[in-house]
């Protein structure tokens, strides 16, 4: 069965300073994974999505992350935190094989930046 | 851009009412989801769509049933509403290996 942990349900961090997000995730097959935002009182935002190939994953408003098979993870970073990145982050897994795009998300990791 | 569009962002009814949540999605996608979202719990899927009439089970689907007679459209219904029904509901599209789309999400109250 797939499942995914995100390390730490809130992270601190002040404005300027590296953004680091942990995602371990289990998997049978080779998984697809994505990061998602959720600013306050709106839906899920894509932020980037590995699939296959490059294992460094860019992403939009400076984030990207990094699918490490060994370790089973897919942290995601940002070197220079902005007070616009506060928000709750959500990792996911999907089958590579599966047509329904269904996926298993980890808990969320609300981020907060101090000025 | 894909639309995925939630008929209501809140909506307050009441106990043992019969509540219909709608989904809208532009982009001819096979797949549609619901899902409720709630304080360290994370997305926990109720129902999912592939394709038209068809509907499967997700995590939590006790209290809710689904609707989909059209492709574009996924309706979500709470047979009769209950207090721990509260909650944020979020609606997602998606083509076969794409991206879930999501809409903004309904924050449901029930009294």
């Amino acid at each position: 069965a797939q499942s995914v942990t995100q390390l730490g349900s809130h992270v601190s961090v002040s404005e300027g300073a590296l953004v680091l997000l942990r995602c371990n995730y289990s998997s049978s097959v080779p998984p697809y994974l994505f990061w998602y935002v959720q600013y306050p009182n709106q839906g899920l935002q894509l932020l980037l999505k590995y699939t296959t190939g490059a294992t460094l994953v860019k992403g939009i408003n400076g984030f990207e992350a990094e699918f490490k098979k060994s370790e089973t993870s897919f942290h995601l970073t940002k070197p220079s935190a902005h007070m616009s990145d506060a928000a709750e982050y959500f990792c996911a897994v999907s089958l590579g094989t599966s047509n329904t795009g269904k996926l298993i998300f980890g808990q969320g990791t609300t981020l907060q930046v101090k000025p | 851009d894909v639309k995925v569009t939630q008929s209501s962002r809140y909506l307050v009814k009441r106990t043992g009412e019969k509540v219909f949540l709608e989904c809208v999605q532009d982009m001819d996608h096979e797949n549609m989801f619901w899902y409720r979202q709630d304080p360290g719990l994370g997305l926990r899927l109720i129902y999912f769509s592939y394709d038209v009439k068809m509907k499967e089970k997700g995590d939590i689907p006790e209290g809710y049933s689904v609707s989909r007679e059209k492709k574009e459209r996924f309706s979500l219904i709470l047979e009769s509403a209950s207090t721990n029904q509260t909650s944020m509901y979020l609606c997602a599209s998606t083509g076969v290996s794409q991206p879930q789309h999501f809409g903004d999400g309904t924050r449901l109250s029930i009294l």
